[in-house]
């Protein structure tokens, strides 16, 4: 039973525009959430996390959303660029236990 | 600056084989990963530990073997290779509260 989920596998959007990728889980015990972004034959590289104690963390053009109630949780990238092309993968933690993934989204931004 | 090293980097076996990967992380991380990677699945967790000698399973353990018994390595092992067994593989270290560092992945393909 997949505890997280990424239910777009794809998303395409136009440069300077905002980029919304959706993550949805199951486990009410998860209290550490991350972002991470994917390259074709790189490994995935960390982007932006938080912790259930919060409901927003921003770094720069990334901002990540915790709705707990809903269990869901949304990355917004402002202003989307090419560059940021690439798979997205929604993950998740409880305590010191396994950390999760979703099945990714392929975001493609326009030039 | 190596951070997480995988190695080999790509391998092809044959059904019935043996092999080892090798997972080296120099961050003295307490937590470490193995992962798979394929088409349309994301990124599922085989086998994990939270410490040197420890090891417990992940969402898709059958077919491997883990162990840890240096804090900077985590070895992934095939005792019997099968085709199913065709994948990415992914090395991941970090701690409880932060994220996790992955390798550049090895590229297996059983025949």
């Amino acid at each position: 039973d997949q505890q997280v989920k990424q239910n777009s596998p794809s998303l395409s959007v136009q440069e300077g525009r905002i980029s919304i990728l959706n993550c949805d889980y199951t486990n009410s015990m998860f209290d550490y959430f991350l972002w991470y972004k994917k390259y074709p034959a790189e490994g995935p590289t960390f982007l932006i996390s938080i912790s259930s104690i919060k409901d927003k963390n921003e770094d720069g053009r990334f901002t990540v959303f915790l709705n707990k109630s809903a269990k869901h949780l949304s990355l917004h990238i402002v202003p989307s660029q090419p560059g940021d092309s690439a798979v997205y993968f929604c993950a998740a933690r409880s305590g010191s236990e396994k950390l999760v993934f979703g099945k990714g989204t392929k975001l493609t931004v326009n030039p | 600056n190596a951070g997480v090293t995988q190695t080999p980097k790509f391998r092809v076996l044959k059904t019935g084989q043996s092999m080892t990967l090798l997972c080296a992380q120099d961050m003295n991380h307490e937590y470490m990963y193995w992962y798979r990677q394929d088409p349309g699945m994301g990124l599922r967790l085989i086998h994990y530990s939270v410490g040197e000698g420890t090891t417990a399973k992940g969402e898709v353990p059958d077919g491997y073997n883990v162990s840890r018994l240096k804090k900077q390595n985590f070895l992934l092992g095939l005792e019997s290779a099968a085709p199913s067994q065709t994948s990415v593989y992914f090395c991941a270290s970090g701690e409880q509260y932060t994220e996790a560092f992955f390798g550049q992945g090895t590229r297996l393909t059983v025949v």
